[in-house]
């Protein structure tokens, strides 16, 4: 079975801190990775995707991937309380995505 | 404006009926999903579709039924079978071919049966 697994939380920074959110997947033909935010009784909206080793910076954003591993992450720098939320990982393979149940950020002002 | 369009928002099933949830998209997307999530849980797959006029079961597809009959039509019907309903739906495409394509959702639906 595939699983995506993360941190359910609640993980609590204070305002300009940073909050850093993991995430593993089993199924080591997974191709892409995806990182959601989803505001209480909203659908999920993509922050940004990473499928090459490595970092990949977006803004206040930075994913990071390491295959050998199994492991994507996602770092938030400067922490907003707007950036508060659910954070869900996802993983692409083949046709299918999957999703992690999510970590519950919330940001201290 | 293009985007995955979703209605109704609300909806309230009594017991034994059935209803559909709509599900349009614009963005000529071939793929097309429907996820559940229940509260404080993740997504997980009712159905997906590659193409049209053709549909896959996802991991819980009992008490439910999709069609396909236009590109960016993809409707899902909850049935009388389907015993806790009272979900938050979402609806989602993805334009397939590249891996670095990912999905996108629709603004949801809440069924709750009363």
């Amino acid at each position: 079975q595939k699983e995506v697994e993360q941190n359910s939380g609640p993980l609590s920074v204070p305002e300009g801190a940073i909050a850093s959110l993991n995430c593993t997947y089993s199924d080591r033909g997974s191709q892409s990775f995806f990182w959601y935010r989803q505001y209480s009784g909203k659908s999920p909206e993509l922050i940004m995707f990473i499928y090459s080793n490595g970092d990949k910076e977006d803004g206040r954003f930075t994913a990071q991937l390491n295959k050998a591993s199994q492991y994507v992450s996602l770092l938030i720098r400067d922490s907003q309380p707007s950036d508060s939320a659910t954070y869900l990982c996802a993983v692409r393979t083949g046709n299918q995505f999957y999703f992690g149940t999510g970590t519950s950020l919330t940001v201290i002002p | 404006d293009g985007g995955i369009t979703q209605s109704p928002k609300y909806l309230f099933r009594k017991e034994g009926q059935n209803v559909t949830l709509s599900c349009e998209q614009n963005l000529n997307h071939d793929a097309m999903y429907w996820y559940r999530q229940d509260p404080g849980q993740g997504l997980r797959l009712i159905y997906y579709s590659q193409i049209v006029n053709d549909f896959q079961k996802g991991d819980i597809a009992e008490g439910y039924s999709v069609s396909r009959e236009k590109k960016e039509s993809f409707p899902l019907t909850v049935t009388s079978a389907q015993k806790n309903p009272t979900a938050f739906y979402l609806c989602a495409s993805n334009p397939t071919g590249s891996s670095g394509n990912t999905i996108y959702f629709g603004e949801g639906s809440w069924l709750t049966v009363v």
